[in-house]
């Protein structure tokens, strides 16, 4: 199983672009990187999901490099409300959900 | 459309009670999956549940339990419960079992007191 690195806390200000890199060293060949936001005394809510290059939807992008080693969720002109944990996971193609292994995730604090 | 849905929202027991939590998955979705998260940490992995068959288990003792229903909802049983079971109890329902690079869909949780 691909085990992940990311930053225990950021902080950013409101309408700042917010870059979290996480480190998956060890990531095989047919594994995807996912990524969740959890807000206090609520589930994980997917934001995005990438194997290479870039990825972009109407809450983030993700930045995959070539050797797929590491990879940046960016969370363009942060508000308030994306005060949040984030989880990067890495989802292997074979075997369940008891092969994706949530972190502790990145705390991150948006201020005004 | 409704979204994942857990039931009891809160729960206080004590030590060596037992426990029943209950998950209604989006509607279509044929997986749902259980998750104890503790606070400070990542969620973890309990069981993976697909037309009503175990599909997964996670490093949890036999005192957990679950099953699924025709109607694909969802039962977390624990037993025996200890003061470590404290924690917020996820469920996420996914459409098919496929792999893990499908979408997971979590409820709002139950959270569990053991005292």
């Amino acid at each position: 199983l691909a085990k992940t690195t990311q930053p225990i806390s950021m902080d950013s200000y409101e309408g700042q672009e917010v870059n979290i890199t996480c480190s998956h060293n060890n990531i095989a060949t047919n594994d995807y990187i996912t990524w969740y936001q959890q807000f206090p005394s609520q589930g994980p809510r997917f934001i995005i999901q990438g194997y290479k290059t870039k990825v972009t939807n109407e809450v983030a992008s993700l930045f995959i490099p070539a050797d797929r080693k590491s990879s940046t969720l960016s969370l363009p002109r942060v508000s308030l409300s994306d005060t949040a944990v984030y989880y990067c996971l890495v989802a292997p193609f074979s075997g369940g959900y008891n092969k994706l292994i949530f972190g502790a995730g990145t705390r991150l604090a948006v201020h005004p | 459309d409704a979204g994942v849905t857990q039931s009891p929202t809160h729960l206080i027991k004590t030590r060596g009670q037992h426990v029943t939590l209950r998950c209604s998955p989006i509607s279509g979705h044929k997986s749902v999956s259980w998750y104890q998260q503790v606070l400070g940490q990542g969620p973890q992995f309990i069981f993976q549940y697909y037309e009503k068959e175990e599909r997964g288990r996670g490093n949890f003792p036999d005192r957990f339990s679950a099953r699924q229903f025709p109607n694909y909802s969802s039962e977390l049983n624990v037993n025996a419960l200890l003061l470590g079971d404290s924690a917020l109890y996820l469920c996420a329902s996914s459409q098919d079992a496929g792999t893990a690079q499908e979408t997971q869909y979590f409820g709002p949780g139950t959270r569990l007191l053991v005292l």
